[in-house]
């Protein structure tokens, strides 16, 4: 099955600073890649996400590479802000067993940011 | 709006209970996930179904089972709850056949001590 890797665990960062989460996945044949946030006692919410036909997409602050060839995405946020403080998790959607996916969706480990004002 | 709920935010167990955690959405959506999340470890899937009576192990399903016998609702059940299960308990669900989106909407979580 898949498996993805995240990195770093915890990132600190000045106010007004940008931040770079990234994750590493395994199975080439994933092609929907999202980044969740978890504000503290929240439950997670997706604030972008891209598919395997594109190699970038920005949102206002907060934009995710993809490079299939290396198969690593990551996260960026510029002019970062307190309230960007949060657990950020990756997540890839591979396929399971059967070869189909279901919209199933691995998730990395999780990076702690927090942005000092 | 998108709704997920869960029907505890916490609970105690002993152990060798049996306990029920409930997940409930409103948005007609197919699939619904159990998570649980542990510090450094991220969401790791316990179970999910894809559609009513269905259901598949996710990445560690030894100690759980499930239940889905109607579309809205998803049951996790731990047989003989332990200590190593002491954990927080999410419930999410998706709509497979979004064609601009496989997101998953997240419910509140349950935060479970097994004492």
């Amino acid at each position: 099955g898949e498996n993805v890797e995240q990195h770093p665990s915890t990132l600190s960062v000045q106010e007004g600073d940008s931040a770079v989460i990234k994750c590493t996945y395994s199975d080439s044949a994933s092609n929907y890649f999202p980044w969740y946030k978890q504000e503290l006692g929240k439950r997670p919410q997706l604030i972008i996400d891209i598919r395997s036909n594109v190699g970038e997409k920005k949102d206002q602050r907060i934009a995710v590479t993809l490079n299939k060839t290396a198969k690593h995405f990551s996260l960026h946020i510029t002019e970062t802000q307190p309230e960007d403080s949060a657990v950020y998790f990756c997540a890839a959607k591979g396929r399971n067993a059967g070869g189909t996916s279901y919209g199933k969706l691995t998730f990395g480990q999780g990076t702690i940011l927090t942005v000092h004002p | 709006d998108v709704k997920v709920t869960q029907s505890s935010r916490y609970l105690v167990k002993r152990t060798g209970e049996k306990v029920f955690l409930e997940c409930v959405q409103d948005m007609d959506h197919e699939n619904m996930f159990w998570y649980r999340q542990d510090p450094g470890l991220g969401l790791r899937l316990i179970y999910f179904s894809y559609d009513v009576k269905m259901k598949e192990k996710g990445d560690i399903p030894e100690g759980y089972s499930v239940s889905r016998e109607k579309k809205e609702r998803f049951s996790l059940i731990l047989e003989s709850a332990s200590t190593n299960q002491t954990s927080m308990y999410l419930c999410a669900s998706s709509n497979p056949f979004g064609f601009t989106s496989y997101e998953q909407y997240f419910g509140p979580g349950t935060r479970l001590t097994v004492t």
